[in-house]
């Protein structure tokens, strides 16, 4: 599977939109971006994933650039619950293990 | 839907002590479940990989005849730490994922082990 390279850590304001970078230069065809999140002692929770398009859902938008190499996730109105630490997974279908990197630690601030 | 339940959520156990975990789905068939352990301010380290009614695949440094995984049915699966020393404290997760939705896979919300 691809690697992923994310800054540690960010900071956001409360309401404003959260922009988190990932990129994956070195992914294939087949491969899926996926992004987790992870709240302090909890277990990691499914937020999208795609493979060229653009996608969104309730929780948030996934942005593919169109050489697949990097993506945002987006948060368009951060909340404090938002606080937690993002996977973004490169994943190719039939594939067997999701293997974690060490992901961004989003912080939001009131 | 896709629910994935660990019991307990937390243990604390004397050292030398097994600690059993288990992990099930509950509203779907999981073909293939994942243990995975996560220590402070670390990322999740993938320990197996277990499909029902086969023996788990250990990724490599993970010892087998100490953590022992059984997926006996297509809704739970085992961990057992035996002769647990403090060293093996963590935050245990599991995951499944089934034939039918092989593109997600779902995780349970973990439980903390505390060997003293």
């Amino acid at each position: 599977d691809a690697k992923t390279t994310q800054p540690t850590s960010m900071d956001c304001a409360e309401g404003r939109a959260a922009n988190l970078p990932c990129n994956h230069s070195t992914i294939s065809g087949n491969e899926y971006v996926y992004w987790y999140r992870q709240i302090h002692s909890q277990g990691p929770q499914y937020i999208i994933h795609g493979l060229k398009n653009n996608e969104t859902n309730e929780m948030a938008s996934l942005i593919i650039t169109e050489d697949r190499k990097s993506s945002t996730l987006i948060l368009p109105h951060a909340t404090l619950r938002d606080t937690a630490v993002y996977y973004c997974i490169v994943w190719g279908k039939g594939a067997q293990k999701l293997v974690f990197g060490q992901g961004t630690r989003l912080t939001i601030n009131p | 839907g896709a629910v994935v339940s660990q019991h307990p959520s937390w243990v604390i156990c004397k050292s030398g002590t097994s600690v059993k975990i288990e992990c099930r789905s509950l509203d779907f068939q999981a073909t293939t479940m994942f243990w995975y352990r996560q220590f402070p301010k670390q990322s999740l380290m993938l320990m197996a990989t277990s499909n029902e009614g086969s023996k788990a695949t250990y990724e490599q440094g993970v010892e087998k005849d100490k953590f022992l995984i059984n997926h006996a049915s297509l809704t739970l699966s085992t961990l057992t730490v035996t002769s647990a020393h403090p060293e093996d404290s963590s935050f245990y997760i599991c995951s499944a994922k089934t034939s039918g939705r092989a593109d997600e896979q779902f995780f349970g919300p973990g439980t903390r082990l505390t060997v003293l």
